[in-house]
């Protein structure tokens, strides 16, 4: 099956500074790559998603590339904001948007 | 987009009780999925549920240990039985509500002493 492997488990960034969270996964099949963001007691909540036809996608300050070829995926994040400060999860699938395989996770701190 | 409940919100049970978690969604909706996510990590899909027929679980967890009920197109439950410390997670119903998105409930935190 699919193993999604992401990186780094915590990230820790200045506000207004950019982060980035790294992602691969294993099935070359896989052709739909969405990133969730947890905040504190509550469920994941879909921010951007990706399917395999594009290599890249932006909404504002938020924007994922994929590169099929290497099989791994990025979720870039511009101009922080201590709002941001949660924990993001990568997914992939072959089979759209309902059997994921979620990553293990990243735990972004904005320090104001 | 999709608003969904869950009841409890947190519960402490003791081993080898069982607990029996509330989805309810707010529209009708084809497809529940049930995950858990183990303290700090990431979610796992139990199983997808669907009204009408049998609920299907992924490789790992079978129907003994976590039963559960699809009666109508806005509410499921999921039974965690036979509780044990390694049961101790959060619990999430998420639903396919636009056709093309997951929605995730605010889980269930669950410890099992």
């Amino acid at each position: 099956g699919e193993n999604v492997e992401q990186h780094p488990s915590t990230l820790s960034v200045q506000e207004g500074d950019s982060a980035v969270i790294k992602c691969t996964y294993s099935d070359s099949a896989s052709n739909y790559f969405p990133w969730y963001k947890q905040e504190l007691g509550k469920g994941p909540q879909l921010i951007i998603d990706i399917r395999s036809n594009v290599g890249e996608k932006k909404d504002q300050r938020i924007a994922v590339t994929l590169n099929k070829t290497a099989k791994h995926f990025s979720l870039h994040i511009t101009e922080t904001q201590p709002e941001d400060s949660a924990v993001y999860f990568c997914a992939a699938s072959r089979g759209g948007y309902q059997k994921v395989t979620f990553g293990t996770g990243t735990k972004l701190q904005v320090i104001p | 987009s999709a608003v969904i409940s869950q009841k409890p919100s947190r519960d402490i049970c003791q081993r080898g009780t069982s607990l029996t978690i509330q989805c309810q969604v707010d529209s009708q909706v084809t497809m529940m999925f049930w995950y858990r996510q183990q303290p700090g990590q990431s979610l796992t899909l139990i199983a997808t549920a669907n009204q009408g027929s049998e609920a299907t679980y992924e490789s790992g967890f079978v129907i003994d240990k976590f039963p559960i009920s699809r009666p109508n197109l806005t509410f499921s439950t999921l039974t965690v039985s036979n509780l044990s410390p390694e049961d101790s997670s959060i619990y999430l119903c998420s639903v396919d509500s636009s056709g093309n998105e997951q929605f995730f409930g605010p889980g269930t935190r669950l410890t099992v002493l």
